[in-house]
């Protein structure tokens, strides 16, 4: 079976531009959570959807927002572009919202210059 | 709100040597407890797991036990090798709604030959 993949891998945008990162879930998975690392940080949750809706979000800005289409990928958007957003973007599928271990991709690389 | 507390890194070890990361948390209710590890470059795996008082997870040598008196899960190995340099990451998953998991900073594990 295929593993969560992210794309792009690497990424480098400008302070106040818009990006859309991607992630194709593992087979069977119908659920998506989105992290962000900072560099030396632990993850911190952004927010995760099940079957097609936000279920549940963390303490991240309204220009931070989600998509889960019917074949469960998934799309996260992050407007207006801040120096403090360069992190390191994890998305991780599971196959229910609730006591379901976690499967992470190997995540998207943004720099924000 | 809940949190995670570990051990500053980085650790540096050498081959076969003994390894203690500490973690403590601090939740409402009893959540499950995991250890989370990151190689260069990758995503995080799953290394352990543990979901009540007192059960003890264990995977590839890796061993930590659930302790609600002193709200700690401690990771241990008896004999560290090469291969295990990694940053290993201790989380919680609170009860309740989506599953949102709380991160640890981290701790850089580097074992030399």
């Amino acid at each position: 079976e295929t593993g969560v993949t992210q794309s792009p891998t690497h990424l480098i945008k400008t302070r106040g531009q818009q990006v859309t990162l991607r992630c194709s879930s593992q087979s069977g998975h119908n659920t998506v959570s989105w992290y962000q690392q900072a560099l030396g940080q632990g993850p911190q949750f952004i927010f995760q959807y099940y079957r097609e809706e936000e279920n549940g979000r963390g303490n991240f800005p309204p220009r931070f927002s989600g998509l889960q289409f019917p074949n469960y990928s998934s799309e996260l958007n992050v407007n207006a572009l801040e120096l403090d957003d360069s992190a390191l973007y994890l998305c991780a599928s599971s196959f229910d919202r609730l006591n379901s271990p976690l499967h992470f991709g190997n995540g998207t690389r943004l720099t924000v210059t | 709100g809940d949190s995670v507390t570990q051990m500053e890194g980085p650790v540096t070890l050498s081959e076969e040597a003994f390894l203690t990361i500490n973690c403590t948390y601090t939740a409402t209710g009893y959540p499950s407890l995991f250890w989370y590890v990151q190689y260069p470059g990758e995503g995080l795996q799953l290394l352990l797991k543990a979901t009540k008082a007192d059960d003890k997870g264990s995977n590839k040598g890796f061993e930590a036990t659930y302790r609600k008196e002193t709200t700690s899960f401690h990771l241990e190995k008896g004999s560290v090798q090469v291969s295990d340099s990694a940053v290993y990451f201790c989380a919680l998953v609170s009860q309740g709604g989506s599953e949102k998991l709380v991160f640890g900073k981290g701790t850089k594990l580097t074992v030399n030959p």
